[in-house]
């Protein structure tokens, strides 16, 4: 199968760190992404990590993927109100369609 | 920066209405897909194109058809609305090869009443 969830909602206190968690279920995957979407705008990539790595750091960003499990996650450290989106996990297979295969999206809101 | 623009943020159209969602890309991109958004199902492939005239199915392509004449312009066609394609479309493109990165238009909300 290629389902990709997450959960759909997390709240923070502005400087907190933030994880976000997605599981998938297609054990060819190839590369595994993170989008994120401001209100009324459309996706936008933070990063990306492949599958023969297990972690990836990009300034706040920080990319955890735990093969075993299928388990990705997103951490962002010292979470501002302007990291406030919807968060959205996503995977591209080793062969088939080009296309990615999009988790439900989880929404962060970081609280003053 | 990778640009991809669609026609419309706004559109209200009434059902059985024939609806053309326009998507242009700037980066020479052979890759180009639809997607429809709806809240607690994330987004949901609708076609794609890997080159001009080329289309595949996504997962949910009933009462949609596509149209891609030039490499840069993806076209999302519905032949006779109805209400339950009331949603949040969005375009969006990519290279043809690994990691297939995708680039993102403002997408279109479309109401069909």
């Amino acid at each position: 199968g290629e389902d990709v969830e997450q959960s759909l909602f997390l709240s923070v206190r502005e400087g907190d760190s933030s994880v976000i968690n997605c599981t998938y279920t297609d054990s060819s995957s190839t590369y595994l992404y993170w989008y994120k979407q401001e209100p009324g705008a459309g996706l936008q990539l933070l990063t990306y990590i492949f599958s023969n790595m297990d972690m990836k750091q990009d300034q706040r960003l920080t990319v955890l993927l735990n093969k075993k499990d299928k388990h990705l996650s997103l951490r962002i450290a010292d979470t501002q109100t302007g990291d406030s989106a919807i968060y959205f996990c996503a995977e591209s297979r080793r062969t088939g369609r080009r296309a990615l295969t999009f988790g439900s999206g989880t929404r962060l809101q970081v609280q003053p | 920066d990778v640009k991809v623009t669609q026609s419309s943020r706004y559109l209200v159209k009434r059902t059985g209405e024939k609806v053309f969602l326009e998507c242009v890309q700037d980066m020479d991109h052979e890759n180009m897909f639809w997607y429809r958004q709806d809240p607690g199902l994330g987004l949901r492939l609708i076609y794609f194109s890997y080159d001009v005239k080329m289309k595949e199915k996504g997962d949910i392509p009933e009462g949609y058809s596509v149209s891609r004449e030039k490499k840069e312009r993806f076209s999302l066609i519905l032949e006779s609305a109805s209400t339950n394609q009331t949603s949040m479309y969005l375009c969006a493109s990519s290279l043809d090869r690994l990691p297939y990165e995708q680039y993102f238009g403002p997408g279109t909300r479309l109401t069909v009443t």
